[in-house]
């Protein structure tokens, strides 16, 4: 699975929209990538994922350039709840059996403040 | 539906004990993993089931970690003899067999300090 590249950190107001980014050079055309969080003392929480196209649900959208070298996940209304590890996760889903491994990376520090 | 159950949350034990971790995952999930997550660092993989076969346990320390799924549902991990680079949190995992999303769904995890 490609490797993937994000900021350690990042402050975001509450109420405002929280844009992290992370870079994934070297995906290939059959990967995916992926977006957990993990909130404090919890284990990680699938967000959203996508191939190519941009991706929304309810809890967030996901934004992949054309050439997929790179993603943004956007929490459009950030709230305090929202602090958390966000984890960029790129992953083959062209089958066999340990294909739903997750490669966890440092992620980012997201903090949402009043 | 009921999450991911995961226990016990906490244990302290000495170096050299050995320790269980058990985990029910999702009903119907046929693939169960066992994350190790080191303080500061992101979950890595030890062990990943699917039903009750060994998938993949490339990283998993087997001169001390062992694992098993006998029934294909409930899946214990257990350490022995405990080292102090043991002290992490165990995360249980499930996903169904699913070719095109991949959602794993975690428990809050085991959190063992070695002393």
């Amino acid at each position: 699975d490609a490797k993937t590249t994000q900021p350690p950190s990042m402050d975001c107001a509450e109420g405002r929209a929280a844009n992290l980014p992370c870079n994934h050079s070297t995906i290939s055309g059959n990967e995916y990538v992926y977006w957990y969080r993990q909130i404090h003392s919890q284990g990680p929480q699938y967000i959203i994922h996508g191939l190519k196209n941009n991706e929304t649900n309810e809890m967030a959208s996901l934004i992949i350039t054309e050439d997929r070298k790179s993603s943004t996940l956007i929490l459009p209304h950030a709230t305090l709840r929202d602090t958390a590890v966000y984890y960029c996760i790129v992953k083959g889903n062209a089958g066999g059996t340990s294909y739903g491994k997750l490669t966890f990376g440092q992620g980012t520090i997201l903090t949402v403040h009043p | 539906e009921a999450g991911v159950a995961q226990s016990p949350r906490y244990k302290i034990i000495e170096k050299r004990q050995s320790v269980a971790f058990w985990c029910n995952p999702i009903s119907g999930h046929a693939t169960l993993y066992w994350y190790q997550q080191i303080l500061g660092q992101g979950p890595k993989l030890l062990i990943q089931f699917q039903n009750n076969g060994v998938v993949d346990d490339s990283q998993l320390p087997k001169d001390r970690f062992s694992a098993e799924r006998l029934k294909g549902v409930d899946s214990t991990l257990k350490i022995q003899p405990a080292k102090l680079e043991d002290s992490a949190v165990y995360l249980c995992a499930s996903s169904l067999i699913r070719r095109n999303t991949g959602e794993l769904f975690f428990g809050e995890g085991s959190r063992l300090t070695v002393l």
